[in-house]
């Protein structure tokens, strides 16, 4: 069976410092990978999203930007906090146009 | 643009109640249509998928219908226990690409 891990669960980290999420996808192979963010009161916005190795789309300019390094594997960093980088991230694969299916998220508070 | 609306926000209703929820898109050009369940701090679990071929998906207590042409979606609980309480998303989309767009959720409560 398939199953999505990320890490870590939650992160403190303060304005100005770099980040770094991963999601990682085990149990399928060349799956479809998105980050969403989920603000409080702002419902799931898709970040980006990837049908390979190496091929990123953006959806909402920012300072954030995604990898896809391994076939199963999605990372979301940043160079440079912002205050409205907090919120909780979720990562989710689907293959191809079918169900998608969420990781368990990020909490990420920028102080 | 595709724009995804569930109403309402917020609902609370006695065990073992029938319930609707309610989901709109207005763009009725969708591939297809999920509905999700997530519990306070938690992920999303998918509870089904319609596809835009199809007018409703069953599992268990629960009943999913779709109407494309009115750009409607509804979620049917049946006999509403306290464990079914959680926001519960809809999200539809509207391409091979697979990116969802998401209602802003309603808020289930189920009081024993």
């Amino acid at each position: 069976s398939q199953t999505i891990h990320q890490w870590p669960a939650t992160l403190v980290q303060p304005v100005g410092s770099p980040l770094s999420l991963e999601c990682t996808v085990e149990g399928t192979s060349n799956p479809n990978l998105y980050w969403y963010r989920q603000a409080a009161g702002r419902g799931l916005q898709l970040l980006f999203y990837s049908v390979g190795i190496g091929q990123i789309s953006s959806e909402v300019p920012q300072n954030l930007s995604a990898s896809r390094p391994q076939d199963r594997q999605f990372i979301l960093s940043s160079k440079k906090l912002l205050l409205s980088d907090s919120g909780f991230y979720l990562c989710a694969w689907s293959s191809g146009a079918y169900e998608q299916y969420f990781g368990p998220g990020t909490r990420l508070t920028v102080t | 643009k595709q724009e995804v609306t569930q109403i309402p926000a917020a609902l609370s209703v006695p065990e073992g109640e029938n319930l609707v929820l309610n989901c709109s898109f207005t763009d009725s050009a969708i591939y297809n249509l999920q509905w999700f369940r997530q519990d306070p701090g938690k992920g999303l679990t998918s509870l089904l998928l319609i596809q835009s071929s199809q007018r409703e998906q069953t599992s268990g207590r629960l009943n999913a219908s779709l109407d494309k042409s009115s750009g409607r979606s509804t979620l049917y609980i049946a006999a509403s226990q306290p464990g079914d309480s959680a926001t519960y998303l809809c999200a539809v989309r509207q391409d091979q690409g697979g990116k969802l767009i998401f209602g802003q959720g309603t808020e289930l409560s189920v009081k024993p």
